[in-house]
């Protein structure tokens, strides 16, 4: 079966614009989590969404925000971007919340000039 | 605050068994072990789990101490496609609770001709 599929693939936005990041989960899955990769800080928690609630959120600023719809595709927004927001934004599908495996896209590179 | 405490670097002849230990001193009672691993430029990818029984599936064993505070990630037969920074990660398993993965700065495995 398909696996998660994140787009775009690339982006490249300049400072206070916003930007809209898609995630398709696994067929079936119905969490889907979002996790940003920066040099700096590695891996970090975003949210966690299941049927179409946020179920937790990270350590990040309201700038940051998600949904989720009926089909579990969801997307991130990430309003009045900054330089630090540039990363790479990967999402991770999976059957259940307490799932044992996740299943991560190739993710999403973000750059902001 | 980081929970697993991992080497940032080893090196592994390919062909040789690599033997990854993760600390993680503080795991509570209903916390799993997982082991994720993220080749260059993609998504993290699940390897296994475990409790407190030492399991093993296709691609690895993982072998944790009695005491539960130690494990240890063991790939029989490294290959060059295993170089990856690999993640030893600990999260509740079921029940109530977040299942959020938090990731530390890994190991680094660069698997050598």
């Amino acid at each position: 079966k398909a696996g998660v599929t994140q787009t775009p693939r690339y982006l490249i936005k300049t400072r206070g614009q916003q930007v809209t990041l898609s995630c398709s989960p696994i067929s079936g899955h119905r969490s889907v989590s979002w996790y940003q990769q920066t040099p700096g800080q590695g891996l970090q928690f975003l949210f966690e969404y299941f049927s179409e609630t946020q179920r937790n959120k990270g350590n990040f600023p309201g700038r940051f925000s998600g949904r989720q719809f009926s089909n579990s595709r969801s997307e991130m927004n990430v309003s009045t971007l900054e330089l630090g927001d540039s990363a790479l934004y990967l999402c991770a599908s999976s059957l259940l919340r307490d799932s044992y495996e996740q299943y991560f896209g190739p993710g999403t590179r973000l750059t902001v000039t | 605050d980081a929970k697993t405490t991992q080497p940032p670097s080893m090196d592994c002849a390919e062909g040789r068994a690599a033997n990854l230990p993760c600390n993680h001193s503080t795991i509570s009672g209903n916390e799993y072990v997982y082991w994720y691993r993220q080749i260059h430029s993609q998504g993290p990818q699940y390897i296994i789990h475990g409790l407190k029984n030492n399991e093993t599936n296709e691609m690895a064993s993982l072998i944790i101490t009695e005491d539960r505070k130690s494990s240890t990630l063991i790939l029989p037969h490294a290959t060059l496609r295993d170089t990856a920074v690999y993640y030893c990660i600990v999260r509740v398993g079921s029940g109530a609770g977040s299942y959020q993965l938090t990731f530390g700065k890994g190991t680094k495995l660069s698997v050598i001709p």
